[in-house]
């Protein structure tokens, strides 16, 4: 079945570390996304990629980084430069100008302890 | 990127009851789709509307669309616990790649 995988589901950095959350989707899309959500909050945008090798940054790129080297791949660093990353990370996908159906992976909780 | 607003910002009902929320945006687009994410879960499509169409049904839901008032409004109607999540808006600008997202409406549904 085609679809978005995050890992991992929980993830626990210590200060001053740099983690990454992967993302892997096997549904032929052109366009992912990466976004943040606070506890009872929206979505914020962190950084998108529309093709292979080129990204753009989204509302909070400051303190993550991000890679698009394979199509069905778009990983994320969080960096010691971001100072509250404790957060609920999705990854999603689209195909098209359209975008007219995004597909979600299940999320990573990140904490900070 | 979250220009799109919802409103209620919460709405608690009776299973039974019709839910219904409202999502505004502020560009033009050319579809607006709507969106449900269960507590600490990935969202899950539920329906797109295109700007050329007014309403559209699927099952329990109907949405309308007025492109004049840059609104659309989601109906859930004979509602069940199983509908208790959060419900987004999410429009796609023809100037980018991005979805802009409203902020979301957090249904609960009590048995």
């Amino acid at each position: 079945d085609g679809g978005i995988t995050q890992s991992p589901k929980y993830l626990f950095r210590k200060e001053g570390q740099n983690v990454t959350l992967s993302c892997e989707q096997n549904l032929n899309h052109d366009a992912m996304y990466w976004y943040r959500q606070d506890p009872g909050q929206g979505l914020r945008l962190i950084y998108y990629s529309q093709i292979v090798n080129d990204f753009q940054k989204g509302d909070i790129a400051e303190g993550y980084s991000v890679s698009r080297e394979k199509k069905e791949s778009f990983p994320l660093t969080v960096t010691s430069a971001q100072k509250n990353p404790t957060a609920f990370y999705l990854c999603a996908s689209t195909m098209g100008e359209d975008r007219a159906e995004a597909f979600f992976g299940q999320g990573t909780r990140l904490t900070v302890v | 990127s979250q220009q799109g607003e919802e409103d209620p910002q919460a709405l608690s009902i009776q299973e039974g009851e019709n839910a219904t929320m409202n999502c505004s945006y502020k560009t033009s687009i050319n579809n607006l789709q709507w969106y449900r994410q269960n507590s600490g879960r990935g969202l899950v499509h539920l329906i797109l509307i295109r700007s050329n169409e007014r309403e559209k049904h699927s099952g329990r839901l109907r949405v309308t669309l007025d492109t004049s008032k840059k609104s659309s409004s989601l109906l859930i109607t004979a509602s069940r616990a199983a509908d208790t999540a959060s419900y987004f808006c999410a429009t796609p600008p023809r100037s980018n790649y991005q979805l802009i997202w409203g902020a979301g409406t957090k249904l609960i549904i009590k048995p």
